[in-house]
Parts: structure tokens; C-alpha cells; sequence
């Protein structure tokens, strides 16, 4: 069944620390893949995303992703992190069809 | 902002009650896509709608409706409310829903609370 894993429940780090947060899927199609923010008390928003083409995106606020086709992953990435980037980040994925498939999520917790 | 309204923002009610959670697309989308996230499941896909017709069906229970109108907007009635349909329940809107290169924008959602 196609699914989607975000392997870290829990992210605590502090302000200028590298951070990582990693996504699986299980499928061998073509795939669109996502990752949302959701800020406390907030809705979702879209941080970046990759439909095709240079397989390394850059979105907002300094993250960017890899999308590696062989290890059916796409990772998030930020060099330095603040404190403001304290959230909930979803990884996503449409495959063969038009809805979201959703990882369970990472917060992530940065201490100033 | 996404662009995207969802009314109410939050809702109380009691079991066995029936609710309606309104969406607003963006200005210009066709599509609306439903989502629920609770604690234990998760955020999950519940129904799509483009330009008023039922596209796609996810986990919704049959409990459950929706339906969108000519202006687009779109309305998810929840009815024989369960304690465990407490939950935030997402609206999402995409340009048109046909193509599956996409990007869906989320509105601010509704927090149910079943007592």
C-alpha cells in the first residue's frame, strides 16, 4: 500500500543548529512530494515542493529538500535554524491521484 | 493567509448532533479537498470536490457528506456526532484538481469538540 513515513516523532534542538528531518514513500510511480509547516495554532502552509526537474528545491524561510528517486525519499533540510521555526512539519505526497498523503509529523522544538 | 476561509473556527456541540463546517475557496480554484486530523490518526484525506461534483472519496465515513455549490464554496456536514469525531477539520483549495501537479492551500480549519 503507498504510504508515507516521517521517521523523527520529536526534533529538539537549539537556535543555529543544523537541522534534518527525514521522508519515505512506498510507491514506484511518479509522485509529486510536499512538505507543510503547521505553527502553533496555525493552518498548514506550504514550505516546498518538487514536481519534476532539478531534484534539490529551495523553498521559504532557508528550507530546502533532495528528492533521491532511488531511496524513495525527500528530505527536508535548514543549515541554521531560529526559534521562530518552532512547528509541526508535514511531509506529503499525491500519487496516482489527486489527495495529499500525509506523514504523521515532526515537531520540532528549537530552544533559544 | 492562504487565501482559503473556513467558518466556524470553533465548534462545541454534543453527541449525536449534526454540524456544518463551511470552506471559501481561493479566489479562482475549482477544487476543494476536505481533511480531518485528530491524535491518533493523523491528517487524513476525506473527500474532494471540483467545480461541484464529488472527484474523489478518502476515509469518510458515511456519517459524513459534502458537497460544494456554484459559487464554489463548499460545506461538510457531520451528522450522529461520536466523541471520536473531535477533531480539526482542513479545507484545501487547488487551481483545478485535474491535474495531479498541484499545489493545494490550506485554510485555518475548525476545531470540533464533541462532549
Amino acid at each position: 500500500a503507498q504510504s508515507v513515513s516521517q521517521h523523527n516523532h520529536h526534533v529538539i534542538l537549539s537556535e543555529a543548529a543544523s537541522l534534518e528531518l527525514g521522508c519515505n514513500y512506498s510507491y514506484g510511480g511518479t509522485v509529486n512530494l510536499f512538505w507543510y509547516v503547521q505553527y502553533p495554532g496555525q493552518h498548514l502552509q506550504l514550505l516546498l515542493k518538487y514536481f519534476s526537474g532539478d531534484p534539490l528545491v529551495k523553498g521559504i524561510k532557508g528550507f530546502e529538500a533532495e528528492f533521491i528517486k532511488s531511496k524513495f525519499s525527500f528530505n527536508l533540510r535548514k543549515p541554521s535554524v531560529q526559534w521562530s521555526d518552532t512547528a509541526e512539519y508535514f511531509c506529503a505526497v499525491t500519487f496516482n491521484d489527486y489527495k495529499l498523503s500525509f506523514g504523521a509529523g515532526t515537531t520540532v522544538t528549537v530552544r533559544a | 493567509d492562504s487565501g482559503v476561509t473556513q467558518t466556524p473556527k470553533h465548534l462545541i456541540t454534543a453527541t449525536g448532533q449534526r454540524v456544518t463546517l463551511r470552506c471559501s475557496p481561493r479566489s479562482g480554484d475549482l477544487s476543494v479537498y476536505w481533511y480531518q486530523q485528530s491524535l491518533d490518526q493523523g491528517l487524513q484525506f476525506l473527500i474532494q470536490y471540483y467545480n461541484g461534483e464529488e472527484r474523489a472519496k478518502g476515509n469518510i465515513l458515511e456519517r459524513f457528506s459534502a458537497q460544494q455549490f456554484p459559487d464554489l464554496h463548499s460545506e461538510l456536514n457531520l451528522s450522529s456526532l461520536e466523541l471520536g469525531d473531535s477533531a480539526l477539520y482542513f479545507c484545501a483549495s487547488s487551481a483545478l484538481g485535474v491535474r495531479k501537479q498541484e499545489t493545494q492551500y490550506f485554510g485555518p480549519g475548525t476545531r470540533l469538540l464533541v462532549l
